[in-house]
């Protein structure tokens, strides 16, 4: 079954303490994108791969960073979250970034405390 | 900055009735929109993309894409309680005539009344 398989669905932490939201897809897809949800705001793009290797910062990129070392898996990682990031976030991949459906993960719910 | 607005709604519309959901861009560039549809707490899933002015018919759905004036809708005809979920407008931000991304306007609440 094609799909984009995210983890923690949930996940509550502390202050400063270093996480991991993994993002896989089994589609071959070239393209793959973070966004965070919150209330009032929308969808915003934290970063995007273009491929392999090829990463850049969306529009709220501040706190984050993304790996893009296999086409499959395009990790999210907080070194020192703080609750400010507490949000939905939700992994996405497309086959190109140019006119193609963008299938989106499950969702993971951080809480920073 | 490049944005997409749309009205957040709530739109309330009983069943049966059409529900017109609508959105505006302002890159001018843009050459695809899609729209998604997101029930609360589970993630968006398309429903419509059109590249092309004019109209897009799929089902009880119709997109409208007018590039000259930078908007885009959606109609929802027979509209059911099961519509009931903010529709996401997106559209695909040109970054450098290279690269780009898929850009999502905040959704607009629809409610479907039996």
């Amino acid at each position: 079954e094609a799909q984009v398989t995210q983890n923690p669905r949930y996940l509550i932490t502390v202050t400063g303490k270093k996480l991991t939201v993994t993002c896989s897809q089994n589609m071959n897809h070239e393209y793959m994108s973070w966004y965070r949800q919150d209330p009032g705001l929308g969808l915003r793009q934290i970063y995007y791969s273009m491929n392999v290797e090829v990463t850049d910062k969306g529009d709220v990129p501040e706190g984050y960073k993304v790996s893009r070392k296999e086409k499959r898996n395009f990790p999210l990682i907080l070194e020192s979250p703080s609750p400010n990031q507490t949000s939905l976030y939700f992994c996405a991949s497309s086959l190109n970034w140019v006119n193609t459906e963008a299938f989106f993960g499950q969702g993971t719910r951080l809480t920073v405390v | 900055q490049k944005e997409v607005e749309q009205n957040s709604g709530p739109l309330s519309v009983p069943e049966g009735a059409i529900a017109s959901l609508n959105c505006t861009y302002s890159d001018r560039g843009s050459q695809s929109f899609f729209w998604y549809r997101q029930y609360s707490g589970k993630s968006p899933e398309l429903i419509m993309f059109i590249y092309s002015n004019g109209d897009k018919e799929d089902g009880r759905f119709t997109a409208q894409l007018n590039k000259a004036s930078q908007y885009v809708s959606l109609l929802i005809r027979d509209s059911q309680p099961s519509d009931s979920a903010t529709y996401l407008c997106a559209v695909i931000s040109i970054r450098g005539g290279s690269q780009g991304n898929l850009i999502f306007g905040k959704g607009t609440k629809l409610s479907v009344k039996p």
